[in-house]
C-alpha cells in the first residue's frame, strides 16, 4: 500500500528565510510524486511533479524538490520565502497517478 | 483558462437528506476524482472515474455514491447525510498518466 508522511504539521518561517518541507513516502515501485499548495478557502494547486529523470525538480513560484530514493523522500524547498507563500502544502504519491495518496499536510506561517 | 467547477462553495444539510455535489470540468479530461479533506488527515479518495459511466471505489466509499453520465460532469451523492460527513469535498480531474490533477475550489458541507 502507498502512503505519505509529512512529519511537520506546522512550520513558521521569517520572510526572506529559506523553507524546507519534508515528505517521506512508502511505495513498492518507482513512485509518481507531487507537491500541491492550498491557500485558505481554495482548492489545491500543483507546484511540481516527479515521474523520472533528473531527481531535482523545478516548480512554480520558485519551489524545487529533490527525490531521494535511498531515503524515500521528496522534500520541498524554497530559498527565500515571501509572505504569499503562507498556505498549506501537501505531498502526494501514486502510480500513473490514477490514485494519489496525500499526506496530512504542513501549514506554513510566514512572519514579517 | 482550464477549470474544474464545483457548483457550491458552502452547503448546510440536515441529517438524513440526500445530497448532491456537482463537479464540472471543461478540459475534456478522462479521469475525475472526489476527495474529502479533514484536518490532520489530508485528502482521502472517495471515488474516481476513468470514463463515462465508469466508477471505482477509493479508500473511503462508504456512505457515498457517484454518477458520471457525461464526460465533463462527475457527481458525488450522499444517500443519507450524516454528521460525520461534515467535511470539505474536493473534485479533481486529470488528462491521463504523467499529468497532475486540476482541483476545484471545494465544497464545504455541514450536516446538522
Amino acid at each position: 500500500a502507498q502512503s505519505v508522511t509529512q512529519p511537520d504539521i506546522h512550520i513558521t518561517v521569517s520572510e526572506g528565510a529559506s523553507l524546507e518541507l519534508r515528505c517521506n513516502y512508502s511505495y513498492g515501485a518507482t513512485p509518481y510524486l507531487f507537491w500541491y499548495v492550498q491557500s485558505p478557502g481554495q482548492g489545491l494547486q500543483l507546484l511540481l511533479k516527479y515521474f523520472s529523470g533528473d531527481t531535482l525538480v523545478q516548480g512554480i513560484k520558485g519551489f524545487e524538490a529533490e527525490f531521494k530514493r535511498s531515503q524515500s523522500s521528496f522534500n520541498l524547498r524554497k530559498p527565500s520565502v515571501h509572505w504569499s507563500d503562507a498556505a498549506e502544502y501537501f505531498c502526494a504519491v501514486g502510480s500513473n497517478d490514477y490514485k494519489l495518496s496525500f499526506g496530512a499536510g504542513t501549514t506554513v506561517t510566514v512572519r514579517a | 483558462d482550464v477549470k474544474v467547477t464545483q457548483s457550491s462553495r458552502y452547503l448546510v444539510k440536515r441529517t438524513g437528506e440526500k445530497v448532491f455535489l456537482e463537479c464540472v470540468q471543461d478540459m475534456d479530461h478522462e479521469n475525475m476524482f472526489w476527495y474529502r479533506q479533514d484536518p490532520g488527515l489530508g485528502l482521502r479518495l472517495i471515488y474516481f472515474s476513468y470514463d463515462v459511466k465508469m466508477k471505482e471505489k477509493g479508500d473511503i466509499p462508504e456512505g457515498y455514491s457517484v454518477s458520471r453520465e457525461k464526460k465533463e460532469r462527475f457527481s458525488l451523492i450522499l444517500e443519507s447525510a450524516s454528521t460525520n460527513q461534515t467535511s470539505m469535498y474536493l473534485c479533481a480531474s486529470k488528462a491521463g498518466a504523467n499529468y497532475g490533477y486540476t482541483f476545484g475550489s471545494g465544497t464545504r458541507l455541514t450536516v446538522v
